[in-house]
């Protein structure tokens, strides 16, 4: 079964607008640590925002924001007021505790595309 | 501080050729992680070192190998290229190896095997 799975492949939104990019996750270890990195066309992984499993409240980061849904096992990223610099791949990935390190698992990606 | 840096930052070989990539992490960073990036497979964990030893490999074949030296730059090797072994490789640096430390990633190597 896919650990990380982000359903939309490429998204449009229009400038000024929120956006919410869909990530589901599978694990069985109860301690655990989402990310969302931002990758633009250059190729480089931005880091964007982080969520612990046990951290009580969502995560966010200036204009991003993390809707953890434990339960559904859901970490949705909300991006507010999208600008154009916003157009990239955005992708979900999941650290898990029993795995030694810092190995990330990463879903498929969303691209997604700003329209002025 | 200086990000991450990777060279070369692009690279043709040819099949059954050997290929090293570099990796400085931040200063101070003693994890370094790598990981292959292709448009068929995505991102997949390849290695991660820290203090110079190997925590965690990937399902790669032994083809790919790595090593971390004593100032941390790490190195990943790649031997007999084949032609799904074009990808982008990207490293990532970190403080630790747990906990809420993100992980910061480097422009990565865009391999071609032609």
């Amino acid at each position: 079964a896919q650990k990380i799975t982000q359903t939309q492949p490429g998204m449009f939104v229009q400038e000024k607008e929120a956006v919410t990019l869909d990530c589901t996750y599978d694990t069985s270890d109860p301690s655990y640590g989402l990310f969302w990195y931002k990758q633009p066309s250059s190729g480089e992984m931005i880091f964007l925002i982080y969520q612990g499993s046990y951290d009580q409240q969502n995560a966010t980061e200036g204009r991003y924001s993390l809707n953890f849904q434990k339960a559904r096992k859901s970490a949705n990223l909300v991006i507010s007021a999208s600008q154009l610099g916003d157009s990239a791949m955005y992708f979900c990935a999941m650290r898990e505790a029993n795995n030694a390190g810092n190995m990330l698992t990463f879903g498929g990606g969303t691209r997604l595309m700003v329209k002025p | 501080k200086a990000g991450v840096t990777q060279t070369p930052r692009y690279l043709i070989k040819t099949r059954g050729q050997q290929v090293t990539l570099s990796c400085s992490p931040i200063s101070g960073h003693r994890s370094v992680s790598w990981y292959q990036q292709t448009p068929g497979q995505g991102l997949q964990f390849l290695f991660e070192y820290f203090s110079e030893t190997q925590r965690n490999k990937g399902n790669f074949p032994g083809r790919f190998s790595g090593r971390q030296f004593s100032n941390s730059r790490s190195e990943m090797n790649v031997s007999t290229l084949e032609l799904g072994d074009s990808a982008l490789y990207l490293c990532a640096s970190s403080e630790r190896t747990s906990g809420t430390n993100e992980q910061f990633f480097g422009p990565g190597t865009r391999l071609t095997v032609l």
